[in-house]
């Protein structure tokens, strides 16, 4: 039971635009920023997203994050098929650290 | 450019203690600011904090697993480790180490799977 809810799946065909949520609570995403990461198959994840919006350099903009009380959400447009992959949300817990969703895993029909 | 490398047994007995090793490269384990982390992955699972270490070697565990592990640094060595004790086939994941900004893990390793098993 991961202490981050996220959907466990997520689909969209090409081009599409779609949304993944991330809820918590007041001691993890209510106090403190969000970050997302990005999980290849076979391979380690990536940060995606941090301090809510914010994208690493190499990152495309197609990736936004957002933030609204105890809630986050990533949005992907123009979805495309390489961004098949899991995703994870992460915030610090004032009581236990850092903290993850369950991951969402999204599929590119 | 940092890089970091895990190194460790694959293959791990049950009661035993479960020890890895992060080599840091491209850049020094003593600058400050950074959090050296391990994280680890269940088989098709999601991921798990385990903990982090300062250069300085402060250190902040998951309190899940805060009886059972030690981290440690190493700074002549540019390393810094696990130490999970106690372990069982639960414990059976891939284990990254990776650095951490804030809260952000802005650096992953590659990751190594470690099996429990008798």
């Amino acid at each position: 039971q991961s202490v981050l809810t996220q959907p466990p799946s997520a689909s969209g065909t090409p081009g599409q635009r779609v949304t993944i949520s991330c809820s918590g609570s007041s001691s993890n995403i209510g106090s403190n920023t969000v970050n997302w990461y990005q999980q290849l198959p076979g391979t380690a994840p990536k940060l995606l997203i941090y301090s809510n919006n914010q994208r690493p350099s190499g990152v495309p903009d197609r990736f936004s994050g957002s933030k609204s009380g105890t809630s986050a959400s990533l949005a992907i447009s123009g979805l495309q098929s390489e961004d098949e992959a899991d995703y994870y949300c992460a915030a610090w817990d004032d009581s236990l650290g850092v903290v993850f969703g369950g991951g969402t895993k999204l599929t590119v029909l | 450019q940092v890089q970091l490398q895990e190194s460790g047994p694959g293959l791990v007995k049950p009661s035993q203690t479960l020890s890895l090793t992060c080599t840091v490269s491209g850049g020094s384990i003593s600058s400050g600011g950074y959090y050296w982390s391990w994280i680890r992955q269940h088989p098709g699972k999601g991921l798990e904090w385990i903990g982090y270490i300062y250069y300085s070697g402060s250190t902040y565990y998951n309190p899940s697993l805060k009886s059972r592990v030690t981290i440690s640094v190493d700074t002549s060595k540019n390393q810094f480790s696990l130490k999970l004790s106690s372990v069982t086939a639960a414990d059976t994941a891939v284990y990254y180490c990776a650095r951490m900004e804030l809260s952000m893990i802005v650096i992953w390793g590659q990751g190594t799977m470690v099996t429990v098993s008798s």
